[in-house]
């Protein structure tokens, strides 16, 4: 039962260039979602994703782009790496809070996280 | 603005010792609170789960408590170990905005021997 997979684990980038941290759940989740976690600070949300084909802003989406096109994929790319972005990244999925026999739980389920250097 | 504060900021204790960690929340209207535990390099795991309705929950030494008209939580962890040595995240969701949920800054527990 892998849950949610997330790659790389480790990744060091220049500042300027691109990349993509991928996530991947085999729970058939509709909810996926993506948080960054740095120093002090609480989770942040990034972006989010309530379905395939569907993406929503979060709390800090500024220099990350998101797209869903499977239910089980829900890659977060960097188009133009910053130093801000040195960060600790978590994907999580969930289902949808009002479908789990009628409670309302939404328990997220996270990935091991991906330790990003922008030098 | 939703908010959702934890204190202590981190909390040192001795193994086999009690414990208690808080969390005042003001997201409205209310649909759920968890407790995850997060291991040092580590993605977060949920330890419980409580709704409007529940009042108390546990999960083995873990017992989180809800009061939902002052809007606190607490987290009791009895006869600790080295392994509760972890970040606590009390996490609250709001009865609305489809799988948004506000997340407080964490406890840091050390467990000493």
């Amino acid at each position: 039962n892998a849950g949610v997979t997330q790659t790389p684990k480790f990744q060091v980038l220049k500042t300027g260039q691109s990349m993509t941290l991928q996530c991947a759940q085999d729970m058939n989740h509709e909810y996926m979602s993506w948080y960054r976690q740095d120093p002090g600070m609480g989770l942040r949300l990034i972006h989010y994703s309530v379905g395939a084909g569907i993406t929503d802003q979060g709390e800090v989406p500024n220099g990350y782009n998101v797209s869903r096109s499977t239910t089980e994929d829900f890659p977060l790319r960097l188009l133009s790496a910053a130093p801000s972005q040195t960060s600790v990244y978590f994907c999580a999925s969930s289902i949808p809070p009002l479908r789990r026999g009628g409670q309302n739980t939404g328990e997220l389920f996270f990935g091991e996280g991906s330790r990003l250097t922008v030098l | 603005k939703n908010q959702v504060e934890q204190s202590p900021q981190s909390l040192i204790i001795l193994e086999g010792k009690n414990c208690t960690l808080q969390c005042n929340y003001t997201v409205s209207p209310f649909s759920n609170l968890r407790w995850y535990k997060q291991d040092t390099g580590r993605g977060p795991v949920s330890l419980t789960i409580m709704t409007f309705s529940e009042n108390t929950k546990s999960n083995g030494r873990y017992t989180a408590t809800l009061d939902a008209d002052t809007k606190q939580s607490s987290l009791h962890i009895t006869a600790s170990q080295l392994s509760d040595s972890a970040s606590y995240i009390c996490v609250v969701r709001a009865n609305t905005n489809a799988g948004k949920s506000t997340f407080g800054d964490g406890t840091t527990l050390t467990v000493k021997p």
